[in-house]
Parts: structure tokens; C-alpha cells; sequence
């Protein structure tokens, strides 16, 4: 089954706690990306990658960091998580890049993360 | 910046009527505009997709339009059902990332 997988699905920490969340896709999807999604905010890109070591910014990176060692993984790093990032975060995939491509984005489930 | 307006505010129909949903863009039209549906504590799933060269695109009992003049999508579901309730985002692509700028999303009532 194509799908897109994220964990953990839930989590509460406290600030300055380095966390990782994991997506992995089966898709053999080259691009991928993190959103969060706010109330009255709705999606907003974190960060995408176009292939295997290619990264680069979304619309809202600062506090973020991630890595595409591997096709089929794009882990998302909150190297020192602040309460402002308490949100719904997804990973995404879709064939290619979306500028050139009408792709759709196959969405994992969610993680909701909770910093204190 | 590129964005994408939505109705924030939720859709009540009653259930056997079209539901109609829009969605205005600014500044210069997309390539394409999507539709994903997104049911609580889930992942949006894509829907449809219409090109800037479309005027319509239909798959089962939905229609999407998309009017360039107007800067406007429009978003229909004939003969709606209670599972039809959900929150249907539009998303475009362009801006200086490359990624879907959503708009914040209808979040549409299907009573019985």
C-alpha cells in the first residue's frame, strides 16, 4: 500500500529537548516536504527536498532542520523545541517538484507535537 | 506573496443539494490549483487537480472550475451526503518555494 509514514504521532516534551520526528515513503517519490498546520493559520511549508541531498526552505524553517540521506527518508529536527512550535506537522510526497510537475502530495497522518 | 482565500467560516447544506465552495487566489494565476479533502486528526487527501488552460474538470460527483478573469476556483459536490462532511482545502503552486500554498480550508456540513 502507498503510504507515507510519520512518527511518533503524538508527542509532549519540554523546551530545549532536541526531537526528531521520522517520515518515510514507499513510493519512490523524489520530492518531499514538511508542513504545520495551525488554527487560523492552516498548512504552511517547513521544508522540501527535490532528491537525495537537496534541500531548501518553505515558508516558515526558523527553528527546524532536516536531511535527505535517503530517498525514502526525510527525518524533521527540532534542534531545540520552543512552545511556538507546538503544532500539527505533516510530511508529504509526490513524484517530483511541484513548480514543474501537477503531482499531487500524498500526505502521512500527522504529528502532534506539544512543547511545554 | 502568493495566497489563497478560503471561506474560514463553515458550509451547512443540507444533505441531496450541491455544495458549492470557493476559493480566490491573488497576483498572477497558478500553473493549477488543487483540491484535497482533510477529515479531523487526518492527513489531506488530494482530490482534483485543474490546469490554468481548464475551465472545468469533474470526477464522479465533483466539479472544480477554475475562472482567471474572476482569479476563482470554484468547488462543487452534487447530490452531497453526511460523509461528505469534512474541511476541503484549495491549494497553488509558485511563490518562491516550491511547494502548495493552502488556503486555510471550508470546513462543509452535510446534514442529514
Amino acid at each position: 500500500e502507498a503510504q507515507v509514514t510519520q512518527n511518533p504521532r503524538y508527542l509532549i516534551t519540554v523546551t530545549g529537548k532536541k526531537l526528531t520526528v521520522t517520515c518515510s515513503q514507499n513510493m519512490n517519490h523524489e520530492y518531499m516536504s514538511w508542513y504545520r498546520q495551525d488554527p487560523g493559520l492552516g498548512l504552511r511549508q517547513i521544508y522540501y527536498s527535490m532528491n537525495v541531498e537537496v534541500t531548501d526552505k518553505g515558508d516558515v524553517p526558523e527553528g527546524y532542520k532536516v536531511s535527505r540521506k535517503e530517498k525514502r527518508n526525510f527525518p524533521l529536527i527540532l534542534e531545540s523545541p520552543s512552545p511556538n512550535q507546538t503544532s500539527l506537522y505533516f510530511c508529504a510526497s509526490s513524484h517530483s517538484g511541484l513548480a514543474t510537475n501537477t503531482g499531487e502530495l500524498f500526505f502521512g497522518e500527522g504529528s502532534r507535537l506539544t512543547v511545554l | 506573496s502568493q495566497k489563497i482565500e478560503q471561506n474560514s467560516e463553515a458550509l451547512n447544506i443540507q444533505e441531496g443539494k450541491t455544495a458549492t465552495l470557493t476559493c480566490n487566489y491573488t497576483n498572477y494565476s497558478p500553473a493549477y490549483l488543487q483540491w484535497y479533502r482533510q477529515d479531523p486528526g487526518r492527513g489531506p487527501v488530494f482530490l482534483l487537480l485543474i490546469r490554468e488552460n481548464e475551465k472545468e474538470k469533474r470526477k464522479e460527483r465533483l466539479k472544480v472550475t477554475f475562472d482567471t478573469t474572476l482569479k476563482q476556483s470554484l468547488f462543487h459536490i452534487t447530490a452531497s451526503q453526511p460523509a461528505d462532511s469534512a474541511t476541503y482545502l484549495c491549494a497553488r503552486a509558485g511563490g518562491g518555494a516550491d511547494g502548495l500554498t493552502f488556503g486555510k480550508g471550508t470546513h462543509l456540513i452535510i446534514q442529514p
